[in-house]
């Protein structure tokens, strides 16, 4: 059965340094979209996207966070300067009709 | 979006037949009802999706009432391995949408 995959599965970073967390959607499919859930807390939409642009975002995803669609298979997450409250993990997800969610990346900010 | 109230937290037992209801009064016309379980340290998963009266498939069964202002997600015999979140989700999700998600209702499943 096909899968989202995600790339690291955890992540280590000191604050103020940038990552990159990496997805690869079902093929085929066409609409992409990040969330995060910090420990404790509910799952939060950050950005969806189609036909290689942003097509919604919420308030968190904000100038320092930027999304990317580098070639025809990945699907990355981008944040520039890392803050403490980054720390959480980060769900990569692919829609035809129904959205399939990934592992996850935990995002851990020291 | 329409908003949801489902219970925090259920507790059963194994073999025990397991129904989370979740109020959802402002539901729109064009609103489905779908449910998503979350293992710890996981994605959401989808489980089941409907409209109005009764779906069912193979892993669970999802009841709506004629005025569709609730829903019952219904697990039979649940096993340990059912211990999760679930999330009832309402709105225009049939595909292609952003899913917003409530704080879903813990089961615990016990020996």
């Amino acid at each position: 059965e096909p899968e989202v995959t995600q790339t690291p599965s955890h992540q280590v970073t000191q604050m103020g340094q940038e990552v990159i967390l990496r997805c690869v959607p079902i093929s085929n499919h066409l609409y992409f979209y990040w969330y995060r859930q910090i420990l404790g807390q509910k799952v939060e939409f950050l950005v969806s996207f189609y036909n290689n642009e942003i097509s919604e975002k919420s308030e968190i995803f904000d100038d320092q966070f930027s999304v990317e669609r580098p070639d025809g298979s990945n699907f990355t997450l981008k944040i520039r300067s890392t803050k403490l409250e980054d720390s959480a993990m980060y769900f990569c997800a692919s829609d035809n009709g129904e959205q399939f969610f990934g592992p996850g990346t935990r995002l851990t900010v020291l | 979006l329409a908003k949801t109230t489902q219970p925090i937290s259920m507790d059963s037992y194994e073999g025990q037949e397991v129904n989370i209801t979740c109020s959802h009064n402002n539901i729109a016309t064009n609103d489905y009802i779908t449910w998503y379980q979350q293992f710890p340290s996981q994605g959401p998963r989808f489980i089941i999706q409907g409209y109005k009266t009764k779906v069912t498939n193979e892993v669970a069964s999802l009841f709506i009432p004629a005025d569709r202002k609730s829903s019952t997600l219904s697990l039979p015999r649940v096993s340990l391995s059912d211990t999760a979140v679930y999330y009832c989700l309402v709105g225009e999700t049939g595909g292609y949408n952003k899913l917003i998600f409530g704080a879903g209702t813990r089961l615990a499943v016990h020996p």
